[in-house]
This record gives C-alpha cells, structure tokens and sequence, in this order.
C-alpha cells in the first residue's frame, strides 16, 4: 500500500486566495482525520471522519475553513479566503484500529 | 475540557534510557499513544495503551495509569536517530484523538 497521500506538498499563496488539500486514505481505512502543525499550538484535530461523514468539526477555526469526503478514497479540506495566519503544515491520517497513519503533510504558506 | 501535558524538551546521552512523561485529562478517555516525528517528517505510530501496565516494543516501552490519569514512553539504548519530538495522543471513546504539544528530545554523544 503506498500510505496516506497528501497533495499538495509545498502551496504558497497571497492572502485572500482559495486554498484546496487533498488527501487520499490508506483503502479499507474507515476513519479519516485532519490536522494543523504550528510551533505554536501543536497539532490540532480540525476535523475528523468516519466512513466518509464528518463526526466532529469543533476545531475548524473559523467558517473560511471547509471540508469534505465524497467517497472513502478522497478528501478536501478547504481555505476561503486563505490568510497569514493560516500558515501551517496540515496533515490527513487515516486510522486502522488504535494507530493512525500519516501522510507526508502540505506546507501551507500564505503571503 | 481536555489537556495533555508533557514536558517540552528532554536532554539524554547516547546509550542511556530516558523517560517522557504524559499526563491527561479529558472525558471519555480509551487509550493512549505515542508517536514520534523527525524534523520535516510526519509523526508515526509508536505505542498504544488502552489497559493499566507496560507494552513493551524493542527498545521502546509504553505505561499506562488509568487511575491516575498518567503515562509514560521509556526509550532504552538511545541512538542518535532517536532524536525527534515525541508526542502522547489521547483517544477518546467518540473515536476523536487528541494530541499534546510534544517532547523534543536532544540526544548527547
């Protein structure tokens, strides 16, 4: 299996663009998760899923931020308008019973 | 409201063991993790607890105290590779997983 896959890898953007990250799940994975890293806050849950429907969306900051997951093979988590403070590695990982895995994350920089 | 806390940095020599240290609070606790994460990587699963005790991996021990709301990760036989921040991680019984703000640790030669 090639892991979670996150794309895009590097985004750099200006302020008030929109922003799009793609995850795709380790397959038979039913729960699917997203994260920020900042040095500041650690690595905050964004939001979380389980067989493709959002559980708990409490840590999306604010409502520029958007997610979905279509199917269980892909998910988006959005950014509308994009500003500094956004800022972030955002990490998808995927859970098969106890462990989550990662994928390589997206470098969100926002000018 | 949930917290996890642990210490922000740990400083060990090479060939020595170390322990980091977790302790949380949050409703509805299932189990703790361990992960571990290289500068510019992604954290990668280490351990999991959901019962009182010891789980022992190679070189990497995990413990857990339900009643005392405590845990820890023991690292045997530091390498230089061990250095990275390490991070416990609550799992709650909604299934949501919280993280703490992570261990950096620096190793000695």
């Amino acid at each position: 299996d090639a892991g979670v896959i996150q794309s895009p890898r590097h985004e750099v953007t200006e302020m008030g663009q929109e922003v799009t990250l793609r995850c795709k799940p380790i397959s038979g994975h039913d729960y699917l998760f997203w994260y920020r890293q900042t040095m500041m806050r650690g690595l905050e849950l964004l939001i979380y899923f389980n067989n493709n429907v959002p559980i708990d969306d409490s840590g999306m900051p604010e409502d520029r931020f958007s997610a979905k997951m279509p199917n269980a093979s892909f998910s988006t988590l959005k950014i509308q308008p994009s500003e500094p403070r956004d800022s972030a590695v955002y990490f998808c990982a995927s859970r098969s019973l106890g462990e989550l895995f990662f994928g390589e994350g997206s470098r969100l920089t926002v000018l | 409201g949930q917290s996890l806390e642990q210490p922000s940095e740990v400083t060990a020599v090479e060939g020595a063991i170390v322990q980091i240290n977790c302790t949380y609070q949050t409703s509805g606790f299932y189990g703790l993790s361990w992960y571990q994460q290289h500068d510019g990587g992604a954290p990668t699963f280490l351990s999991y607890n959901a019962l009182d005790g010891l789980e022992e991996t190679g070189r990497f021990s995990s413990f857990l105290s339900r009643s005392d709301s405590y845990g820890y990760l023991l690292l045997q036989e530091l390498q230089m590779k061990d250095s990275a921040s390490y991070f416990c991680a609550v799992k709650r019984r909604d299934d949501k997983i919280i993280f703490g703000k992570g261990t950096r640790l620096h190793i000695l030669p």
